[in-house]
């Protein structure tokens, strides 16, 4: 198994510009999230699914979109990137709809400039 | 205040040392908690659950005490290895949210 993977692992955007980070998981989880990373703030959910067709906002939501058309993959888009936006993103996922362990992907690195 | 809170650190130790986080969170209806650890630039990855009886895993354990609202990592003779940040994770929301504190860094010297 692959586990979770997100794909672009860095990335530059010029503010204004959109683009869609990737994550796909192949263990067959319900649950997937969407977090970013700032230093000294911690993790913080951006966007969550339960399951194929359910998506929620987490606690930063503005700015960014998401869909869950299958079970195995959970982009998320950036509408029009603006410098505070920069920030590490990772993508995680769990069995059930009830978040215990969760595997996070590698992270990507976006820079909006 | 914040959801769940943590000592930043860093916590600096000598190899072989016992060291020991603690973490509050504010919403006492949570109902599981757990350990993360995160190497620099490195995804986060589950080091420990934490139960209400408390538990052990070799080196770590781990504590819980929902009355005053905390748990506590203990790790016993430090390796080099376990130099990393050490995330307090707490499930809220009704099971669909896991909030993170922002990590207590950790570096064991020789």
């Amino acid at each position: 198994n692959a586990g979770v993977t997100q794909t672009p692992k860095f990335q530059v955007l010029k503010t204004g510009q959109s683009m869609t980070l990737q994550c796909a998981q192949d263990m067959n989880h319900e649950y997937m999230s969407w977090y970013r990373q700032d230093p000294g703030m911690g993790l913080r959910l951006i966007h969550y699914s339960v399951g194929a067709g359910i998506t929620d906002q987490g606690e930063v939501p503005n700015g960014y979109n998401v869909s869950r058309s299958t079970t195995e993959d959970f982009p998320l888009r950036l509408l029009s990137a603006a410098p505070s936006q920069t920030s590490v993103y990772f993508c995680a996922s769990s069995y059930g709809t009830s978040v215990y362990e969760q595997y996070f992907g590698p992270g990507t690195r976006l820079t909006v400039t | 205040r914040k959801e769940v809170e943590q000592d930043p650190g860093p916590f600096n130790v000598p190899e072989g040392a016992t060291v020991a986080f603690n973490c509050t969170y504010s919403n006492s209806a949570s109902q599981s908690f757990f350990w993360y650890r995160q190497d620099c630039r490195k995804e986060p990855k589950l080091l420990m659950s934490v139960y209400s009886s408390g538990n052990e895993d070799g080196r770590f354990t781990a504590q819980l005490n929902r009355a005053s609202q905390y748990i506590s990592l203990l790790i016993r003779d430090s390796k080099l290895s376990d130099s990393a940040t050490y995330l307090c994770v707490v499930n809220t929301g009704g099971g669909n949210k896991l909030t993170f504190g922002t990590g207590t860094q950790l570096k064991v010297e020789l």
